[in-house]
């Protein structure tokens, strides 16, 4: 069974700091790795998506890849208080274009 | 970029009837459409996927009779809760996948959900 797992939370970090989320998948066939940011009673949006190992920056976000520890995460930099979401780390299978969503971690930017 | 507009945004029915809720690719032809459930404080769990032009597949679990989903055309997906429920009570968000598509902008763009009341 597909599983992406995700620490709940919640993550508070103070305003300007850096948020470290993390994210890590069963499935080694996995190819697409996406973060998306869901705000209460909101749809997801998405953030950035990563598909090969290594870091992708758009911003101040930073999405890493490590297919080999199966291990995905999202850094941002010079958090704000807007930021305060849930975030959902979500992964596509080989040949299938489902996702397969972990349950989210609450981050909390501190004033 | 690619945008997928899910109404209503909110609904609120009795219990025993019928509610259906579209969603539309409004500037790509979404060939895929996914369909979600989301209870308080769960993550999203996917309920169906459809096709344009054919029937949708349904994960273990969920009642295809109930929850009635058509794809007929590329810009199109409905799905209608049939005798809803206090237990269907949910946040029910569809999501668009485009075909040949630019893969930055049109993988996976989600409607805004429709929250849905049964009373």
């Amino acid at each position: 069974q597909k599983e992406v797992e995700q620490n709940s939370g919640p993550l508070s970090v103070p305003e300007g700091a850096i948020a470290s989320l993390n994210c890590t998948y069963s499935d080694r066939g996995s190819q697409s790795f996406f973060w998306y940011r869901q705000y209460s009673g909101k749809s997801p949006e998405l953030i950035m998506f990563i598909y090969s190992n290594g870091d992708k920056e758009d911003g101040r976000f930073t999405a890493q890849l490590n297919k080999a520890s199966q291990y995905v995460s999202l850094l941002i930099r010079d958090s704000q208080p807007s930021d305060s979401a849930t975030y959902l780390c979500a992964a596509s299978g080989a040949g299938s274009y489902q996702l397969t969503f972990g349950k989210g971690t609450k981050l909390s930017v501190i004033p | 970029g690619a945008v997928v507009s899910q109404h209503p945004s909110w609904v609120i029915c009795k219990s025993g009837t019928s509610v259906k809720i579209e969603c539309r690719s409004l500037d790509f032809q979404a060939t895929t459409m996914f369909w979600y459930r989301q209870f308080p404080k769960q993550s999203l769990m996917l309920m169906a996927t459809s096709n344009e032009g054919s029937k949708a597949t349904y994960e273990q679990g969920v009642e295809k009779d109930k929850f009635l989903i058509n794809h007929a055309s590329l810009t199109l997906s409905t799905l209608t809760v049939t005798s809803a429920h206090p237990e269907d009570s949910s946040f029910y968000i569809c999501s668009a996948r485009s075909f040949g598509g630019d893969r930055e902008n049109y993988g996976y763009t989600f409607g805004s959900g429709t929250r849905l009341t049964v009373v």
